[in-house]
């Protein structure tokens, strides 16, 4: 197992453009998370799914932006209509379910650059 | 709410100095916590942990101890190398869920 993969790495975009980032978990893992960092900040937490299933939004996560997991696979994180505000690396995280925090895995991440 | 409060950086320090990153938390209900370490380009990798006031978690040198008198999980190392020149972050989780991150600590150490 290769670990968690983020695609692509570096994203730069035009402010008002959509984007999509995707992260591949560890394939026994059934749960992902995504977080954001912003320069000079600890990353913070935006939303989980446990297999499929969306469990819990952060109130970071505003109506531009949406994640998927369709086949409790691999995720995507879509921004609609970016800002510059949006600017960061955006992280994705697996773990199984009830095995305690041996199992946290993190990508390298997506750095977002909007102009 | 949950929240992590970390020593402000940045930290540099010469070769073989010791090292304390002073690490407090504010937790509703009974954390778990975390030192993760960020090299330059790569992913947050888990360095050490401690489930339960008074354990210790060690990982490559680096020590810290889960106080939950004075809700502190300082991180220490001995002998500090230029290889341990990264970005740590104080994290706790209550229950099996998300991560709640410290601002992080740029630490540079030179030869």
């Amino acid at each position: 197992d290769t670990g968690v993969s983020q695609d692509p790495r570096h994203k730069i975009t035009k402010r008002g453009q959509n984007v999509t980032f995707r992260c591949d978990p560890i394939s026994e893992h059934n749960r992902l998370y995504w977080y954001r960092q912003t320069l000079g900040q600890g990353p913070e937490f935006l939303t989980y799914f446990q297999n499929e299933a969306q469990l819990e939004k952060s109130r970071l996560l505003s109506d531009r932006f949406s994640a998927e997991r369709p086949k409790g696979s691999f995720s995507t994180l879509e921004i609609q209509r970016t800002e510059q505000g949006d600017s960061a690396m955006y992280l994705c995280a697996s773990s199984p379910s009830g095995t305690g925090w041996d199992g946290y895995t993190f990508g390298s991440g997506t750095r977002l650059t909007v102009v | 709410g949950n929240s992590v409060t970390q020593m402000e950086g940045p930290v540099t320090l010469s070769e073989e100095a010791f090292l304390t990153i002073n690490c407090t938390y504010t937790a509703t209900g009974y954390p778990s916590l975390f030192w993760y370490v960020q090299y330059p380009g790569e992913g947050l990798q888990l360095l050490l942990k401690a489930t339960k006031a008074d354990d210790k978690g060690s990982n490559k040198g680096f020590e810290a101890t889960y106080r939950k008198e004075t809700t502190s999980f300082h991180l220490e190392k001995g002998s500090v190398q230029v290889s341990d020149s990264a970005v740590y972050f104080c994290a706790l989780v209550v229950g099996n869920e998300k991560l709640t991150f410290g601002t992080g600590t740029r630490l540079t150490i030179i030869p």
